[in-house]
């Protein structure tokens, strides 16, 4: 049904753990992007691509890694996270400045 | 000030109300304009775009001051299906063209 799919949909890690979320894009888009939405807040701008360069860091953590192969493909590289970094992570796409689509999202719980 | 301010709510109305939320935002140079509804731990999607002339889709209508930096969104005759959280998004150029995302109004409709 979604042109955005995301994978894992639930990830539980430790803290000293690497994982890697992945986003893939199936409408041609050429802008992607990495929100975090927290319990009880409002959607947080992370990271964004426009034709697979990063445009925009919003002051996150080295502790999260982007990385965007091709305008297709958008990966979170995670390594040692905090628990305050459980959340739902979201990616998005665009086509310039028309609506995004968004991916399910990956629900993160860090123990 | 934040960049897209809108009231959390949580608005509650019984169904066959008429309710409206309201948006406003900071940076003038914002080209495009959304509304979104989130349902409980989903991802965003597009309910309707945006435009100055007023844009109406069935029993919702949004409408865009530009000169007061303005959004709105009208629901009339709410079903419980329309509970969800509405979030206003602007869309701003900074090389790529990125949104951003208000905190959400949160409306349940009961019967």
């Amino acid at each position: 049904e979604t042109g955005v799919t995301q994978t894992p949909r639930h990830l539980v890690m430790g803290m000293t753990n690497k994982k890697s979320l992945k986003c893939e894009q199936h409408l041609g888009h050429n802008a992607m992007y990495w929100y975090k939405q927290s319990a009880k807040k409002p959607l947080e701008l992370m990271f964004v691509y426009n034709f697979k360069e990063q445009t925009e860091n919003n002051s996150v953590p080295s502790r999260f890694s982007p990385e965007c192969p091709n305008s297709s493909h958008l990966f979170l590289h995670l390594h040692t996270l905090q628990p305050e970094d459980s959340a739902l992570y979201l990616c998005a796409s665009s086509q310039d400045a028309s609506e995004a689509f968004f991916g399910q999202g990956t629900r993160l719980t860090v123990v | 000030r934040k960049e897209v301010e809108q009231d959390p709510g949580p608005f509650n109305v019984p169904e066959g109300a008429t309710v409206a939320f309201n948006c406003t935002y900071s940076n003038s140079a914002s080209q495009s304009f959304f509304w979104y509804r989130q349902d409980c731990r989903k991802e965003p999607k597009l309910l309707m775009s945006v435009y100055s002339s007023g844009n109406e889709d069935g029993r919702f209508t949004a409408q865009l001051n530009r000169a007061s930096q303005y959004i709105s969104l009208l629901i009339r005759d709410s079903k419980l299906s329309d509970s969800a959280t509405y979030l206003c998004v602007v869309s701003r150029s900074g090389g790529s063209y990125i949104p951003t995302f208000g905190r959400g109004t949160s409306l349940i409709v009961h019967p």
